[in-house]
């Protein structure tokens, strides 16, 4: 199986613009999980997809939002970027497999905001 | 309030030293499960380990073991002989039933193993 892959990988914008984020699950994946990781705050969870429907949200501002399509792929919008925005986002890939689930993340989207 | 709590900041060993790295959790759920993630400097997070909470059974996978202790909230992870390949930062982290595939994260723990 192909694994979790993000686009753009790296990714330089100017204060209040807006950027779009890609990621692909791995196939039969329905879930889709977005994590924002910074020096200060470390790895945190912003939202989850499953199956379109956002099932889960972290505690950021509404400038960061994501949709999910019905081939499981997702995109996470940010709009007026600020500086604190600049991180390494990452996307996750998760399915429930038996009583178990396994979950996977994609190699990163590196913003930087200038 | 912070969920997982990984008090070591940074480790530094010496090649073939065991080096062990702590983990504790809190929450009320009584189903969840616990993760441990690999962060070499390419960035990527690779997958280590999945335990729920009903399975405290220890762990041993190669060098790698895990400790699973509910009675402290505690999923401890210990790599024997460590080599300079392990350097990196390892990150624990919480699942709990109610909130879907959700991570909270651990701040991590930056390993370094050095020849």
């Amino acid at each position: 199986k192909a694994g979790v892959t993000q686009t753009p990988r790296y990714l330089i914008k100017t204060r209040g613009q807006q950027v779009t984020l890609s990621c692909s699950p791995i196939s039969g994946h329905r879930s889709v999980s977005w994590y924002q990781q910074t020096p200060g705050q470390g790895l945190q969870f912003l939202f989850e997809y499953f199956s379109e429907t956002q099932r889960n949200k972290g505690n950021f501002p509404g400038r960061f939002s994501g949709r999910q399509f019905s081939n499981s792929r997702s995109e996470m919008n940010v709009s007026t970027l600020e500086l604190g925005d600049s991180a390494l986002y990452l996307c996750a890939s998760s399915e429930l497999q038996g009583t178990s689930w396994e979950q996977y993340f994609g190699p990163g989207t590196r913003l930087t905001v200038t | 309030a912070q969920k997982v709590t990984q008090a070591q900041t940074e480790i530094s060993v010496v090649e073939k030293e065991d080096v062990t790295l702590d983990c504790v959790y809190e929450t009320r759920d009584t189903t969840y499960y616990l993760f441990w993630y690999k962060q070499p400097p390419s960035g990527e997070l690779v997958f280590l380990i999945r335990r729920n909470s009903f399975d405290e059974q220890n762990e041993i996978s190669g060098r790698y073991s895990w400790n699973f202790q509910k009675s402290t909230s505690s999923f401890n992870f210990t790599i024997t002989a460590s080599q300079v390949v392990d350097s990196a930062v390892y990150f624990c982290a919480l699942s709990e039933a109610d909130s879907g595939y959700a991570l909270n994260f651990g701040k991590g723990t930056s390993l370094l193993v050095t020849p």
